[in-house]
């Protein structure tokens, strides 16, 4: 049974650059929600999708944007990237009536320089 | 609005010690979930536990157990006779129950277990 798997593990990409991150949920799960988790804190929500729609956002710019897939998988898309948008970005995934269980990903390590 | 406070930033152990880590929650919610999260130094968020706002029975599993007390809006974390491999942050959220709703996330404690 596949866990949620995330690629790139790193990236590194200067300031004013596009960045897509993927995600594949748990065999099973329909739902994808994604977190940004700067240096020493804790995860903060971006936004969540399911049936392909974004279905709740968190208080992040509008270049932040994403995609869910038919099969599930999901892509998070950062435009015009700030030093600030260095962080870990995890991805979760969860199936609707679960109970809110969301099971994370091992998360992409961007870097703005 | 929800939030969580994990008041302890980090915490250092021998190993064999009991820990306990604090985790107090806000919401005006009368349903929710709360969950415990260990991260590892490998970054990813390993589900440790989900306790639902209608069930304050307190858990144990293994060396783990958990003390949820809505009077005190607490849901608080033991490890008994800690381990090295305990060594992690660890992170407490809160969700609303429903379909849509995101994790709320306290800033977590960094535990340190030494031998």
């Amino acid at each position: 049974d596949a866990g949620v798997t995330q690629s790139p593990t790193h990236l590194i990409k200067t300031r004013g650059q596009q960045v897509t991150l993927r995600c594949s949920p748990k065999s099973g799960h329909d739902t994808v929600s994604w977190y940004q988790q700067a240096l020493g804190q804790g995860p903060q929500f971006i936004f969540q999708y399911y049936e392909e729609e974004e279905r709740q956002r968190g208080n992040f710019p509008d270049r932040f944007s994403g995609h869910q897939f038919p099969n599930y998988s999901s892509e998070l898309n950062v435009n015009a990237l700030l030093l600030g948008d260095s962080a870990l970005y995890l991805c979760a995934s969860s199936l609707v009536g679960q109970g809110n269980e969301q099971y994370f990903g091992p998360g992409t390590r961007l870097t703005v320089t | 609005a929800q939030k969580v406070t994990q008041a302890q930033t980090e915490i250092s152990v021998v190993e064999k010690e009991d820990v306990t880590l604090d985790c107090v929650y806000e919401t005006r919610d009368t349903t929710y979930y709360l969950f415990w999260y260990k991260q590892p130094p490998s970054g990813e968020l390993v589900f440790l536990i989900r306790r639902n706002s209608f069930d304050e029975q307190n858990e144990i599993s293994g060396r783990y157990s958990w003390n949820f007390q809505k009077s005190t809006s607490s849901f608080n974390f033991t490890i008994t006779a800690s381990q090295v491999v305990d060594s992690a942050v660890y992170f407490c959220a809160l969700t609303l129950t429903g379909t849509a709703s995101k994790l709320t996330f306290g800033t977590g404690t960094r535990l340190q277990v030494t031998l």
